[in-house]
């Protein structure tokens, strides 16, 4: 059983349009988030909710908008995509909130933004 | 705020030699630092940690790592490369803003040579 994933894997689309990525944890944790992974690598945190409320929201253009239904459900919503947004974006999620508690990621959603 | 710096891109190593993967951290408090392993086109995964506790860390897939506090480094090691190991390696500290977030180093990435 995959612990965390996401769909779709790959997403191509246009600037403009809109698009949305999901992910499902079958872990039981509490603590849910998104990361986009650029070109050279660079990890960055985007958002995190911790049961189904946001927690941490880094400076990310109002065009992304995450909701999270249930604490086991963590999806991502982007309106008017720019050729900036493409990146691999990784879901992860961990016990809960504690400093302690490593991160288990998704296989990553590739998108690519023409 | 905190950091974490890997001052190598990357590193080569012969298979049956030991490896290390360089990692200092810059924290305002105790530091709860992580290493995680991306291998290609897939997710991170969880090596090892240190929250407190003995300096040497044991973690996944016959990884170390040593906590020096005075030299504030984390290198994570391995005493014998296998080809298998070659992958990409992020160092991570934890970071409290209103909630826990991971800081992610800008990764190494190791080639084992056969």
């Amino acid at each position: 059983d995959t612990a965390v994933s996401q769909t779709p894997k790959y997403l191509v689309t246009q600037m403009g349009n809109d698009k949305s990525i999901k992910c499902e944890q079958n872990l039981g944790h509490d603590t849910m988030y998104w990361y986009k992974q650029d070109s050279k690598k660079f990890l960055k945190i985007m958002f995190s909710y911790n049961n189904k409320e946001l927690i941490i929201n880094e400076t990310v253009p109002n065009r992304f908008s995450p909701k999270s239904p249930d604490k086991a459900h963590l999806n991502l919503h982007i309106n008017s995509l720019e050729l900036g947004d493409s990146a691999v974006y990784f879901c992860a999620s961990s016990q809960d909130t504690s400093a302690s508690y490593e991160q288990y990621f998704g296989p990553g959603t590739r998108l690519t933004v023409t | 705020a905190q950091s974490v710096a890997q001052p190598e891109d990357q590193v080569n190593v012969a298979e049956g030699n030991p490896l290390t993967v360089k990692c200092t951290y810059s924290v305002s408090g105790n530091p709860y630092l992580f290493w995680y392993v991306q291998y290609p086109n897939r997710g991170l995964q969880f090596l090892l940690k240190y929250i407190t506790g003995d300096n040497l860390v044991k973690g996944s897939y016959g990884f170390e790592a040593e906590f020096n506090k005075s030299q504030t480094s984390f290198h994570l090691k391995k005493p014998s490369a296998l080809v298998s190991d070659s992958a990409l390696y992020f160092c991570a500290v934890r970071e409290y803003t209103g909630g826990f977030k991971t800081i992610f180093g800008a990764g190494t990435r190791l080639f084992v040579k056969a």
